[in-house]
Parts: C-alpha cells; sequence; structure tokens
C-alpha cells in the first residue's frame, strides 16, 4: 500500500535552512506521471502548495517562496527532499509531503504522510 | 493566480442533516477541483476529483457538482465522522499552479 513520511527538525531558528525528507513506499517515482508535492499548513490555517518533482525530474515551486525552496529526489531511496532557506516565524507550519498520481486524478495529492509540525523560534 | 473562496466559513448542522458547501475559483478552472476533508490532527483526505468523481473508499453520501467557476460538496446525511474541516483545491494550471481554498468547518449544532 502507498505511504509517505515526512522527516526532520521539530525546531529551527531563525535564518537558518530547514531540511525535509519524504521516504514513501508503494510507488515508484521514476513511473511516467507520477509526481510527489509539498504542502504545508500553519496552525489554525488553511494549505499552501510549496513544491513539486515529477517522475522525469522537473520541478516547481510556489511563486511565493521559489526563491527559497528547493527539491530533489532519490529515486533509489523512495526519498524526495525539500530545503527552505532563511526560515522565519511566520515559517512555522505542519510540511506534508503528498504523491500527485497519473491517470484521471492526476493533479490531485491521493495520499499524504501524516505531516511533522516545524516551529522556528529562537 | 487563481484565488478560490469557500463559504459559509463555518456550517453548523445537525446530525443526519444535509450540509451544502460552496467553492469559487476567480477564474475558470474548467472541472478541475479536488475535496478535502481534513479532520485535527490528520492530514487531509481527498474526497473528490474532476469537480464530481468520488475517490476511492469515499461514501456515497459525499458528491460534488459544478464546472467553470462555481462548485459544491453536498453530504447527503452528515455523519458524527463528518464532522470536519473541508478544503476546495483547483489544478487547471498545473504544474505548477494548485491553489487551496480557506476552507469550511462542518461542526455540530
Amino acid at each position: 500500500q502507498v505511504t509517505l513520511r515526512e522527516s526532520g527538525p521539530a525546531l529551527v531558528k531563525p535564518t537558518q535552512t530547514l531540511t525535509l525528507t519524504c521516504t514513501f513506499s508503494g510507488f515508484s517515482l521514476s513511473t511516467s506521471g507520477m509526481c510527489v508535492s509539498w504542502i504545508r499548513q500553519p496552525p489554525g490555517k488553511a494549505l499552501e502548495w510549496l513544491a513539486l518533482i515529477d517522475w522525469d525530474d522537473d520541478k516547481y515551486y510556489s511563486t511565493s517562496l521559489k526563491t527559497r525552496l528547493t527539491i530533489s529526489k532519490d529515486t533509489s531511496k523512495n526519498q524526495v527532499v525539500l530545503t527552505m532557506t532563511n526560515m522565519d516565524p511566520v515559517d512555522t507550519a505542519t510540511y506534508y509531503c503528498a504523491r500527485i498520481p497519473d491517470g484521471a486524478v492526476a493533479g490531485t495529492f491521493d495520499y499524504w504522510g501524516q505531516g511533522t509540525l516545524v516551529t522556528v523560534s529562537s | 493566480e487563481i484565488v478560490m473562496t469557500q463559504s459559509p466559513a463555518t456550517l453548523s448542522v445537525s446530525p443526519g442533516e444535509r450540509a451544502t458547501l460552496s467553492c469559487r475559483a476567480s477564474q475558470s478552472v474548467s472541472s478541475n477541483l479536488a475535496w478535502y476533508q481534513q479532520k485535527p490532527g490528520q492530514a487531509p483526505r481527498l474526497l473528490i476529483y474532476g469537480a464530481s468523481t468520488r475517490a476511492t473508499g469515499i461514501p456515497a453520501r459525499f458528491s460534488g457538482s459544478g464546472s467553470g467557476t462555481e462548485f459544491t460538496l453536498t453530504i447527503s446525511s452528515l455523519q458524527s465522522e463528518d464532522f470536519a474541516v473541508y478544503y476546495c483545491q483547483q489544478y487547471n494550471n498545473w504544474p505548477p499552479l494548485f491553489t487551496f481554498g480557506p476552507g469550511t468547518k462542518v461542526d455540530i449544532k
């Protein structure tokens, strides 16, 4: 079955760089049409899409955050990594990774990790 | 950039009643609209894609309709497990553009 799990630090200081890892199973990111995305959710607020990487190693970023984000993948390890530079307290949020499948459901996030809460504070 | 709005922000409904949630896009997204359910402390769950197709395992009491800029999620008879926050998401021009609405909280009346 498809599973995704986020890992990374729970606490980062302002100006530091955040590195999050999404480890997944049950599908391959080398399968044509498959994508993995990062989405975040500040406490009590709505979801915000951050970045996407596809099977062909194409990468896409949120317009508002693209200068701070880098997404990469290690297909052999079934992992996707997101880095976010220059962290600020407003970046405090639960960070999710999610799968975008191919086919009729393409464009939607059909499986999600449980999320990891990242707090930015000195 | 496409902006998604949802109404109402909070909907108070009694168990067994019908709930109707609205989602509006600032420009046409065709039928490229999904709905998600999120319960406290949990990740969102995909309910509807293509504006009206239920995802795998989603009960028939959930239905979606609409196209273009106006969309509706209807829960025909609310069960206790349906009290949650519901988000719409457009994917008309993906990648790279995905946009979520601000959410509608469905709580117990």
